[in-house]
């Protein structure tokens, strides 16, 4: 069964560097999503992508977030300095559909990248 | 902008009870999606079910059953017979239809079954 992939499992950086947060969406899928979870709190969306774009994003994907669709398998999280608050599990997810329609939007989570900044 | 309350922070139960998840939402939408999700202590996303707005028929899937109420816009999850496998934290998830690339996830309720 296809699934999400998701690399490193466990990512230990310095306050201040640059991260990227790898992930490999299910294949025929054309929307891609990124969200954060810090410890013990809720599962929260940072940004969608669509089309090489940015579809939609929240107040937490601010100036240090980027995504990118790289080649024609990957997509990125790119966190440029990162910050101690920045520690959380981060999911990549993937949908075949969007808004519009009545498509039903379902998303499958990859396993998570587990950030520490230290 | 919808949101989702899970009111429940922490539920324990003992193998074999019955324990009921409670999710309320809010949508000003007319269309949308609802989800529960279980993460394990590994810490995964488990998709366990999503239902449309337009379906409120309640469903059943082994030992796992959903009741959707439109009328008090909630969405509850109840376990029968509980297991210790089944110790998780259970999230609700809310996606509207003009905005669905936008899941909204609920705080989550902490599930202990004690052997």
């Amino acid at each position: 069964e296809p699934e999400v992939t998701q690399t490193p499992s466990h990512q230990v950086t310095q306050m201040g560097q640059e991260v990227i947060l790898r992930c490999v969406p299910i294949s025929n899928h054309l929307y891609f999503y990124w969200y954060r979870q810090i410890l013990g709190q809720k599962v929260e969306f940072l940004v969608s992508f669509y089309n090489n774009e940015i579809s939609e994003k929240s107040e937490i994907f601010d100036d240090q977030f980027s995504v990118e669709r790289p080649d024609g398998s990957n997509f990125t999280l790119k966190i440029r300095s990162t910050k101690l608050e920045d520690s959380a599990m981060y999911f990549c997810a993937s949908s075949d559909s969007g808004s519009g329609g009545a498509s039903y939007n379902e998303q499958f989570f990859g396993p998570g990248t587990r950030l520490t900044v230290l | 902008a919808q949101k989702v309350t899970q009111a429940q922070t922490e539920i324990s139960v003992v193998e074999k009870e019955d324990v009921t998840l409670d999710c309320v939402y809010e949508t000003r939408d007319t269309t949308y999606y609802l989800f529960w999700y279980k993460q394990p202590p590994s810490g995964e996303l488990v998709f366990l079910i999503r239902r449309n707005s337009f379906d409120e028929q309640n469903e059943i899937s082994g030992r796992y059953s959903w009741n959707f109420q439109k009328s008090t816009s909630s969405f509850n999850f109840t376990i029968t017979a509980s297991q210790v496998v089944d110790s998780a934290v259970y999230f609700c998830a809310l996606s509207e239809f003009r905005n669905n690339n936008d899941m909204r996830f609920g705080a989550g309720t902490r599930l202990t079954v004690k052997p």
